[in-house]
């Protein structure tokens, strides 16, 4: 079945330091694919989405391009801020030729920044 | 829009009641479902609906487990009888689904349940 890979956490940086949080999925049909975030005692909020391939997603200065060729959306930010201490969730949605409208998410992966 | 509504935000129940989680999703969204997240386990999904239909229940942990959808603008999941181990934090999210293209999901703020 489809299925989304995230990397391990905690991830801990210092302020101002390039971010990458790696995904890979496995999918039967052509899905769409999302991060979201997660800050302490919330629930989860849409970071930014990508529908077709080689789309990029975009928000808050974080960005993820869909490449199909690799099946992977990997999460990127030039400089994070301590404000991006959360947890990030990569997750997919069947597409063309998928199941009947499953989400299916990442493990999650902690981010800590320190000041 | 108000968003997903969850109530209660917070339970605290004795090992052996029974217990309500209740969900109003988003107007016009036609997909629902529920999570529960657990420091051990993460996220996982419990069942999705689509159109008020259970479509997927594959992830519901046991009988005690049953989850409802009499109509478009309301959900619940029941719990009976609960037990410590149910205690976590059960999310609604529900989302538009169009043709056969996956739109993004949103989030209620969740119900932390504590079974005692």
């Amino acid at each position: 079945g489809d299925s989304v890979t995230q990397m391990e956490g905690p991830v801990t940086l210092s302020e101002e330091a390039f971010l990458t949080i790696n995904c890979t999925y496995t999918a039967t049909g052509y899905p769409s694919l999302f991060w979201y975030v997660q800050y302490p005692g919330e629930g989860l909020q849409l970071l930014l989405k990508a529908t077709k391939a080689d789309d990029k997603g975009s928000n808050k200065g974080f960005e993820a391009t869909y490449r199909k060729e690799t099946t992977s959306f990997h999460l990127e930010k030039g400089s994070v801020q301590v404000s991006d201490s959360a947890v990030y969730f990569c997750a997919l949605s069947d597409g063309y030729g998928g199941s009947q409208g499953n989400l299916i998410f990442g493990k999650g992966t902690k981010l800590s920044v320190k000041p | 829009d108000a968003g997903v509504i969850q109530s209660p935000r917070h339970e605290v129940t004795e090992m052996g009641q029974e217990v309500t989680l209740r969900c109003k999703p988003i107007s016009g969204h036609n997909s629902l479902f529920w999570y529960r997240q657990t420091m051990m386990r993460g996220l996982e999904l419990l069942i999705y609906f689509n159109n008020n239909v259970p479509i997927d229940d594959s992830g519901m942990p046991e009988d005690r487990f049953s989850a409802k959808m009499p109509n478009a603008s309301f959900s619940t999941l029941k719990i009976q009888p609960s037990e410590p181990r149910d205690s976590a934090v059960y999310f609604c999210a529900s989302r538009m689904r169009t043709g056969s293209r996956g739109t993004e999901a949103f989030f209620g703020q969740g119900t932390r349940l504590t079974v005692v």
